[in-house]
């Protein structure tokens, strides 16, 4: 079963705007990571944050995470058109190998 | 150059036939996994290789089957295709120094 869960499905915003999107998963993790995808290509990696970490930041980019809540939100500030793609968090589920992906957001930015 | 090459793009068959998707990677990790993406969904995981002699079975694993070649090749095969296996195909690689995973294009296959 999925892990993860972004919130909302769906988001459309104008460019210069904020754009926040909102992930929640299931069990104890080692790191959650932000992945992108531009329509029908592979994933980007955004960026990574350890559970230790509650935030962390990347140019545009800022990554929360509160374990207490097993939630993540990812803001990316003065949004672009070229951010229009869909954003998925994934998580590792405690140590594993492997990645659980979420559902993803689709965010459009209107110029 | 892309560090994760897919072969083909796109493909169309038809139900019953055998298809092979072939993934490739210069970037010299050992991990190597293979996903499948269907519309407003996120990515599953079918199989994962932790080298040539260690394969493992994802979440959906059934009606798939691998080849780990090589450390640069790890191959995805559909024996008898199904129209339910009509997807976005992802292989990608692993960094275990910084976990971070690297994805290929993306092979669409369409089951008629």
């Amino acid at each position: 079963s999925q892990q993860g869960e972004e919130d909302p499905q769906a988001l459309s915003i104008q460019e210069g705007e904020n754009a926040t999107m909102n992930c929640s998963y299931k069990t104890s993790i080692n790191n959650l990571q932000w992945y992108r995808q531009n329509s029908g290509r592979g994933l980007v990696h955004l960026i990574l944050i350890r559970s230790n970490e509650r935030e962390k930041h990347s140019g545009r980019l800022r990554v929360t995470l509160d374990t207490s809540k097993k939630s993540s939100s990812l803001l990316i500030t003065a949004s672009r058109a070229a951010d229009t793609a869909s954003y998925f968090c994934a998580t590792d589920g405690g140590g594993s190998e492997k990645l659980v992906f979420g559902k993803g957001t689709k965010l459009t930015v209107n110029p | 150059d892309a560090d994760v090459t897919q072969t083909p793009r796109n493909r169309i068959t038809k139900t019953g036939k055998r298809i092979m998707l072939e993934c490739s990677q210069t970037k010299g990790h050992d991990r190597m996994y293979w996903y499948r993406q269907d519309p407003g969904l996120g990515l599953r995981l079918i199989y994962y290789s932790f080298d040539v002699k260690d394969i493992n079975k994802g979440e959906i694993s059934d009606g798939y089957s691998v080849s780990r070649q090589a450390q640069a090749k790890f191959s995805l095969s559909l024996e008898s295709a199904i129209p339910n296996q009509t997807a976005l195909y992802f292989c990608a690689t692993r960094d275990p120094k910084v976990n971070e995973q690297f994805f290929g294009p993306g092979t669409r296959l369409t089951v008629l």
